[in-house]
Order: structure tokens, then C-alpha cells, then sequence
């Protein structure tokens, strides 16, 4: 069970937009800063979303990332089929002895 | 080409050991930390060591303090993780990734460890 909770699943339809949430507390994404992930069915992560909304040179800006308080967000616009995937935020936490922690996943099916 | 390469991974005995291995090109290799993180089957992301640049400073995630070293040799461009008294609960793919103020911008394709008997 992650210190950051992520909901397990989320749906929509292609085109549509689609948020994942991320929720931690105080000494984790309340003072640092969130990446996230995304794992397509049998591959390795790939950075989306650094220093909570920065994106890589490569992602499109169909992806974005935002921080609030102690919790995180993931929007993605314009829905593909090639979105189907589980996505990860990821931050530490000043309270553990942990490079980084990650959230539990969330896996994204496109109707 | 900027890639990790990951390699080493197998079925091992409970008890046993194994030597992963990164193999990194295309990119300044002792400019970055370099971590290996694990996935079991089914299961999320998990952290589980890294190492400075330089190789002065190294952390690992409690569950495998004692057992797991991690090590990088600048001079071939390469990152290991020995892995010595594995347990079934070790059974995971290891992904190498570069790290940058804790994010990891690459990551190697992974090397599934098995710990059976």
C-alpha cells in the first residue's frame, strides 16, 4: 500500500479528457515536487510529467500536469487508443529513507 | 542512440545469487545518479537502490539492505546490482533509470529476476 494514492482505474472515450489524481499528505507531495509515468502493456516506465508540470521534449501537449495542496493531477486530452497504459506519479517523502516513492498505478482503458 | 541496456536476470533458488547488469551509451554517464527500480508481476513501481555519479554515495531500500549492492563502472559506462540471498518477494523486472532530481527521464527495457525453487 503506497504512501500516494492513486485511483485504480479510470475510462473514457476516445477524443474525451480524462484526469488521474494522485493524493499524499504534507511531507510528500506538500513540499516536493511530482513526476509521472506512463507503462504501455509490456514495456518500461516512461517519464510524462516532471517538476509537477513540465513535460519532456517528445510528449505531446495532450498531457499535463498540475499540484495543489498534497495532491497531484493528470489530464490528458484528446484521448487515443494508444493511451491505454498505467500511469505512476511518483515524489518523495522527507519522512522516509526513500529515493522516491511511487504511487500504486492507475490503469487507463480507452472505450 | 541514448538507451539503456539491462541484462543478468534468470530463475534463481531461493537463497541465492544473481548480477544484474546496465549497459548505458549516449549520454555523459558520470553527469547522473543512476538507480534500479523493480516492478513484481502485477504489482507497482518500487524503488530500490541508486548511486551518485561519482559512485561516493549509495541508498538502498530497507528490504534490501544487507543484501543487494549496487556499483557502476564509469570507466565502461556500466551499472550493477548484485543481489545475494534473494528471496521469492525479489521476484520482479529491474529497470535501470537515470535519475535527475528524482525523476527518472530514461529507463532500460527491464531483466526479470525469478526466485523459485
Amino acid at each position: 500500500q503506497s504512501v500516494l494514492t492513486q485511483p485504480p482505474s479510470v475510462s473514457a472515450a476516445p477524443g474525451q479528457k480524462v484526469t488521474i489524481s494522485c493524493s499524499g499528505s504534507s511531507s510528500n507531495i506538500g513540499k516536493n515536487s511530482v513526476s509521472w509515468y506512463q507503462q504501455l502493456p509490456g514495456a518500461a516506465p516512461k517519464l510524462l510529467i516532471y517538476d509537477n508540470d513540465k513535460r519532456p521534449s517528445g510528449i505531446p501537449d495532450r498531457f499535463s500536469g498540475a499540484k495543489s495542496g498534497t495532491s497531484a493531477t493528470l489530464g490528458i486530452t484528446g484521448l487515443q487508443t494508444g493511451d491505454e497504459a498505467d500511469y505512476y506519479c511518483a515524489t518523495w517523502d522527507s519522512s522516509l529513507p526513500i529515493e522516491v516513492i511511487f504511487g500504486g498505478g492507475t490503469k487507463l482503458t480507452v472505450l | 542512440e541514448v538507451q539503456l541496456v539491462e541484462s543478468g536476470g534468470g530463475l534463481v533458488q531461493p537463497g541465492g545469487s544473481l548480477r544484474l547488469s546496465c549497459a548505458a551509451s549516449g549520454f555523459t554517464f558520470t553527469n547522473y545518479w543512476m538507480s534500479w527500480v523493480r516492478q513484481a508481476p502485477g504489482k507497482g513501481l518500487e524503488w530500490v537502490a541508486n548511486i551518485k555519479g561519482d559512485g561516493s554515495a549509495r541508498y538502498y531500500v530497507d528490504s534490501v539492505k544487507g543484501r543487494f549492492t549496487i556499483s557502476r563502472d564509469n570507466a565502461e559506462n556500466s551499472l550493477c546490482l548484485q543481489m545475494n540471498s534473494l528471496r521469492a518477494e525479489d521476484t520482479a523486472a529491474y529497470y535501470c533509470a537515470r535519475g535527475i532530481n528524482r525523476y527518472y527521464d530514461l529507463w532500460g527495457r527491464g531483466t526479470l529476476v525469478t526466485v523459485s525453487s
